[in-house]
């Protein structure tokens, strides 16, 4: 089946630098990739939808300028968490739709937890 | 009021035993219907769709409401595997995908 794979897994650094996440589409073209972030024992939630060669949608809330997504290919989408804070921390996750498959199945990455100390 | 509301459990169970989830959504434009499970600090997975007149895969039962705007699972004689949070999902108008908060099951020995 369909794979999506996050890297990196874990990540801990100091606030105030800027952590990149690369979610990539293994075996299938992704338009469309989503970024969520969830906080323990909490659902996720949406924070943009990336697309292919344009700027991605921002769910109300998300500071566009804080978390910087890039979808430069058709299996590559990054976030950027630009200058992290402390309340940064948490695991954030990216999905892809692969279109060959039922229509509501995502793709979910393995996750990326971030510490940011 | 949120769009999809489950509750959050946990719901406690010993093994063999049948249980059931509710999740209710606001929107009625609402199109497709779905179960995801996630293990703990893991990435959700699809655990099945839920079509208009209900459906079935071993254990697992999901139904669809559309008058009452819910969807249901139930899972018989239910195994230590299952536990885990099982997240109900929904598309609306313009495929955004919209999760519930999850409900967490439990199954003791």
């Amino acid at each position: 089946g369909a794979v999506v794979s996050q890297h990196p897994s874990r990540v801990i650094c100091k606030s105030g630098t800027s952590v990149k996440i690369e979610c990539r589409s293994l075996d299938f073209q992704a338009t469309t990739m989503f970024w969520y972030r969830q906080f323990p024992k909490k659902s996720l939630m949406l924070m943009a939808t990336s697309n292919e060669g344009s700027k991605a949608t921002y769910e109300q809330g998300v500071e566009k300028d804080k978390f910087l997504i890039n979808h430069a290919s058709l299996t590559l989408s990054t976030l950027t968490v630009t200058s992290a804070h402390p309340e940064d921390s948490s695991f954030y996750i990216c999905s892809a739709r692969d279109r060959r498959g039922p229509a509501g199945e995502l793709f979910f990455g393995e996750g990326s937890r971030l510490t940011v100390l | 009021r949120k769009e999809v509301e489950q509750d959050p459990g946990p719901f406690n169970v010993p093994e063999g035993a049948t249980v059931a989830f509710n999740c209710t959504y606001s929107n009625s434009a609402s199109q497709s219907f779905f179960w995801y499970r996630q293990d703990c600090r893991k990435e959700p997975k699809l655990l099945m769709s839920v079509y208009s007149s209900g459906n079935e895969d071993g254990r697992f039962t999901a139904q669809l409401n559309r008058a009452s705007q819910y969807i249901s699972l139930l899972i018989r004689d239910s195994k230590l595997s299952d536990s885990a949070t099982y997240l109900c999902v929904v598309i609306r108008y313009g495929q955004n995908f919209v999760f519930g908060p999850g409900t967490r099951l439990s199954v003791l020995p």
